[in-house]
């Protein structure tokens, strides 16, 4: 069946990189995404990565998506403490229907 | 531009009492998803609309749960006879189909936390 598995926590210090790990089952999936969820807020879309692809930069972030091992990456360079939230990892066909969530790492940046 | 807004923010109920959660999507959004996030998970898929048509309602977990989008704008989900199981967080989010059949990005609302007492 679908499901997306992540580590619950990580905390890291400002200014270094934060890597934030995922994996999935569905090989089918065409596009897989990193939400954040602040508190109190909607879940925002950071960035996604297609299927095809390997890595994907845009700005501090990069995706890295290893398709035969079905693993995905977020890595935050820079990180700050504005970045402390959780971060979900989804997957999904990309063309309607619905996202697969994994149950979110939350991220803890110390000054 | 005006996101997705959802009403209530929070909805407090007594056990066997029916709620209706809101949903306005984006503007112009085709598509409208339903999804329930419990405490320290990620959401889960309840049921999706193109328009005002139910694509898959796949996710809702028994008959209790039902959802409507009747004008293809606004929608509805509707919860009766509450249990105490059905206190989550549910969140909207919307998206525009695409003709190309480019990535459709799901924007999601604030949610509404409902508390089930």
């Amino acid at each position: 069946g679908e499901d997306v598995e992540q580590s619950l926590f990580l905390s890291v210090r400002e200014g270094d990189s934060s890597v934030i790990n995922c994996t999935y089952t569905d090989s089918s999936s065409t596009y897989l995404y990193w939400y954040k969820q602040e508190p109190g807020a909607g879940l925002q879309l950071l960035t996604y990565i297609f299927s095809n692809m390997d890595m994907k930069q845009d700005q501090r972030l990069t995706v890295l998506l290893n398709k035969k091992d079905k693993h995905l990456s977020l890595r935050i360079a820079d990180t700050q403490t504005g970045d402390s939230a959780i971060y979900f990892c989804a997957e999904g066909s990309g063309q309607g229907g619905k996202l697969i969530f994994g149950q979110g790492t939350e991220l803890s940046v110390k000054p | 531009g005006a996101g997705v807004s959802q009403s209530p923010r929070y909805k407090v109920t007594k056990r066997g009492q029916d709620v209706a959660l809101r949903c306005d999507p984006i503007s112009g959004h085709v598509s409208l998803y339903w999804y329930r996030q419990a405490l320290g998970q990620g959401p889960e898929f309840l049921t999706y609309f193109n328009y005002e048509a139910q694509q898959d309602k796949s996710g809702l977990p028994n008959d209790r749960f039902s959802a409507e989008r009747p004008e293809g704008s606004i929608s509805t989900l509707t919860i009766q006879r509450t249990e105490q199981r059905d206190s989550a967080m549910y969140r909207c989010a919307s998206s525009l189909i695409s003709r190309q059949r480019r990535q459709e990005t799901q924007y999601f609302g604030p949610g509404t936390r409902l508390l089930v007492l």
